[in-house]
């Protein structure tokens, strides 16, 4: 079957500092590439989206990067913040079929 | 405009009962997902519609959980009967229907199996 991988499982940042996750997918028809925010006991929510034909995306302090021949695709934050700690889940998506990864914990230390 | 509303929020059942969820997704939006999340992991997909048409149930236990959604609006799910491993977060989402469509979560409704 398609394989999703998230890397690293957690990651602990000083507030300030930049975090990078990397997502890996195995499915070359994946032509949509989210990132998805879930705070303790809460719902998942789109943080940031990246199509097949585009190689980046800024939104103020986070981005996207698109790797499509290597298949792998990044998140990154800058100037993290203390709000910024949570399980963040890439959900590469391609004809209707969409796998999230297992999540990455980021922790942002003050 | 309204989210994804679910109930219940949460449900304690003994194993061997049977259970049911109801999802009411965005007005408008063509696809609706089942997901299931056991703590510490990603949502898993158990099935997916277009309107009131099964694009992915690959992944639903279908000797014990069963889906539908009527006029392709509200959904639901049931399990029956429910065994301890089903405890989890079992999220509906929505989405207008498109392969680039961010999709809407609802809050989730708290299975425990006892």
């Amino acid at each position: 079957g398609e394989n999703v991988e998230q890397h690293p499982s957690t990651l602990s940042v000083q507030e300030g500092d930049s975090a990078v996750i990397k997502c890996t997918y195995s499915d070359s028809a994946s032509n949509y590439f989210p990132w998805y925010k879930q705070e303790l006991g809460k719902r998942p929510q789109l943080i940031i989206d990246i199509r097949s034909n585009v190689g980046e995306k800024k939104d103020q302090r986070i981005a996207v990067t698109l790797n499509k021949t290597a298949k792998h695709f990044s998140l990154h934050i800058t100037e993290t913040q203390p709000e910024d700690s949570a399980v963040y889940f890439c959900a590469p998506t391609g004809g209707f079929k969409t796998i999230f990864g297992a999540g990455t914990r980021l922790f942002v230390k003050a | 405009e309204a989210g994804v509303a679910q109930s219940p929020r949460y449900k304690i059942i003994e194993k061997r009962q049977s259970v049911a969820f109801w999802c009411n997704p965005i007005s408008g939006h063509a696809t609706l997902y089942w997901y299931q999340q056991i703590l510490g992991q990603g949502p898993k997909l158990l099935i997916q519609f277009q309107n009131n048409g099964v694009v992915d149930d690959s992944q639903l236990p279908k000797d014990r959980f069963s889906a539908e959604r009527l006029k392709g609006v509200d959904s639901t799910l049931k399990i029956q009967p429910a065994k301890l491993e089903d405890s989890a977060v079992y999220l509906c989402a929505s989405s207008l229907g498109d392969s680039y469509n961010e999709q809407f979560f609802g809050p989730g409704t708290r299975l425990t199996v006892l």
